[in-house]
C-alpha cells in the first residue's frame, strides 16, 4: 500500500514567495495532520482535518500560513509571504481515527522547506 | 505546548547494549505512543500502550506505562546499529502531540 505521499521532498525559495506543499493521505484514513519540524520547536501540529474539515488550526503560527483540504484525498499547506523563519521540515500524517481508541497515525516523509 | 517530554535528550551506548528512554506528560490520557525517527525521514510508530496497561513487549521493544507518575519507559534490548534514531512518546486525543524527542546513538 501507497503511504502518506508529500510532495515537493526539497524547496528552496525566496524570502517573499508564496510555498504550496501537497500530501495525498491514505485512502481511507479520516484524519490528516499537517506538522512542522525545527531543531529549536521540535515537532508541533500546525492544523487537523477531520473528514476534511478543519478541527484544530492553533497550531498554524499566523495569517500567512493556510491549509485547505477540498476532498479526501488530497491537502495542500500554503504560506504566503515565506520568511527565512519558516524554513522546516512539513511533515503530513494520516489516520482513521476512532474517538476514543488509540490511533497510530502515519506520516510522510516530509517537505524540506529552506527559505533564503 | 507539548504534552510529552522525553528523557534523555541524548543518549549514546555500544551495540548490545541496553537503552532506555522515558516520557512525562502531564494531563490524564487513554494511551501513549511511541514512534522513532530515522534521520531525514517520517516518523513510524512503534508500539501504543493503553492507560490500563502497565507493560507490553514488542520484539526487543519494552514498554512500560506508570499513570500515577504519569511516565513512560521504552526500552531497546540489544541494541544495534540500525536502532540509531530519535524516539518519540506521544500522548492520545484525537490529535497527537509529541515530545521533544530522545536520539540515540548506538555504536558498534
Amino acid at each position: 500500500d501507497a503511504g502518506v505521499i508529500q510532495s515537493p521532498r526539497h524547496e528552496v525559495t525566496e524570502m517573499g514567495q508564496e510555498v504550496t506543499l501537497r500530501c495525498k493521505p491514505i485512502s481511507g484514513h479520516n484524519s490528516l495532520f499537517w506538522y512542522r519540524q525545527t531543531m529549536m520547536r521540535g515537532l508541533e501540529l500546525l492544523i487537523y482535518f477531520n473528514n476534511n474539515v478543519p478541527i484544530d488550526d492553533s497550531g498554524m503560527p499566523e495569517d500567512r500560513f493556510s491549509a485547505k483540504m477540498p476532498n479526501a484525498s488530497f491537502s495542500t499547506l500554503k504560506i504566503q509571504p515565506s520568511e527565512p523563519r519558516d524554513s522546516a521540515v512539513y511533515f503530513c500524517a494520516s489516520s482513521f481515527i476512532v474517538v476514543g481508541a488509540g490511533n497510530t497515525i502515519y506520516f510522510g516523509e516530509g517537505s524540506w522547506l529552506t527559505v533564503v | 505546548s507539548q504534552q510529552g517530554e522525553e528523557d534523555p535528550q541524548a543518549l549514546s551506548i555500544q551495540e548490545g547494549e541496553n537503552a532506555t528512554m522515558n516520557c512525562s506528560y502531564k494531563t490524564s490520557i487513554n494511551n501513549l505512543q511511541w514512534y522513532r525517527q530515522n534521520s531525514g525521514r517520517g516518523l513510524v510508530h512503534l508500539i501504543l500502550i493503553r492507560s490500563n496497561e502497565r507493560e507490553k513487549h514488542s520484539g526487543r521493544l519494552r514498554v512500560t506505562l506508570d499513570t500515577s507518575k504519569k511516565s513512560s519507559s521504552l526500552l531497546i534490548t540489544a541494541s544495534r546499529a540500525a536502532d540509531t534514531a530519535s524516539y518519540f512518546c506521544a500522548t492520545d486525543a484525537d490529535k497527537l502531540t509529541f515530545g521533544t524527542g530522545t536520539q540515540l546513538k548506538v555504536e558498534l
